[in-house]
């Protein structure tokens, strides 16, 4: 069985501010991929990365960044001086690698808020 | 803006009603997907169509029926709702998983429709 979970149910902080949201799965299989998606207010679920198990490699963009780390099965997203805009839900999302989409086990997700 | 477009935004319907929500994209997508999803939890699938077929169908009630009329549509039927159906319905499409992409093909979502039954 898969499982996600992010434990910070809600995090506040003040612009400017560096943000790190968790993310730590389970998983038997030994290839799958790893997911963040945002939601703001608006309600639309916004895809931001998509990471194979096999790449390690940590990724930036803009002031986005993920922390990969298999050893601790864990993959989680910073968030550099962060601005209002970036209030939303965050949800990491663990999948298989083929089959169906009932493979796509999302987390309870992160309720981010950032304070002007 | 979203490349997935849903209508109506809003939706207050009666619980001996018959409404539906409709979903539309045009980015060549042959897999797509109806999620519910309650508030504060994470979405939930209920149907998946692979091409203009049904795939998936997470034991949902009847009241509730899918229908994809080709590639790029797609609508879901509601009838004789209850008030606990009331959610953000969310439709999203996706290139069909082991295809070209070799793999799990990220989820593109429209904004979702807001569904109250009174």
């Amino acid at each position: 069985a898969q499982k996600v979970t992010q434990a910070q149910t809600e995090i506040s902080v003040v612009e400017k501010e560096d943000v790190t949201l968790d993310c730590v799965y389970e998983t038997r299989d030994t290839t799958y991929y790893l997911f963040w998606y945002k939601q703001p207010p608006s309600g639309e679920l916004v895809f931001l990365i998509r990471r194979n198990s096999f790449d390690e490699q940590n990724e930036i963009s803009g002031r986005y960044s993920w922390n990969f780390q298999k050893s601790t099965s864990s993959f989680n997203f910073t968030i550099t001086a962060s601005q209002v805009v970036d209030s939303a839900v965050y949800f990491c999302a663990l999948s298989k690698t083929s089959g169906s989409a009932r493979q796509l086990t999302f987390g309870s997700g992160t309720q981010l808020t950032v304070l002007p | 803006d979203t490349e997935v477009t849903q209508t109506p935004k809003h939706l207050v319907m009666g619980m001996t009603n018959k409404k539906s929500l409709k979903c539309e994209q045009h980015m060549g997508h042959r897999a797509m997907y109806w999620y519910k999803q309650k508030a504060k939890k994470p979405p939930e699938l209920m149907f998946v169509y692979s091409y203009e077929k049904l795939s998936i169908n997470e034991s949902v009630p009847s009241r509730f029926s899918p229908e994809c009329p080709n590639s790029s549509l797609l609508n879901l039927h509601l009838h004789a709702l209850q008030p606990e159906d009331s959610a953000l319905y969310l439709c999203a499409s996706s290139q069909v998983s082991g295809g070209r992409d070799r793999g799990r093909p990220p989820l593109h979502f429209g904004n979702g429709t807001r569904l109250t039954v009174t």
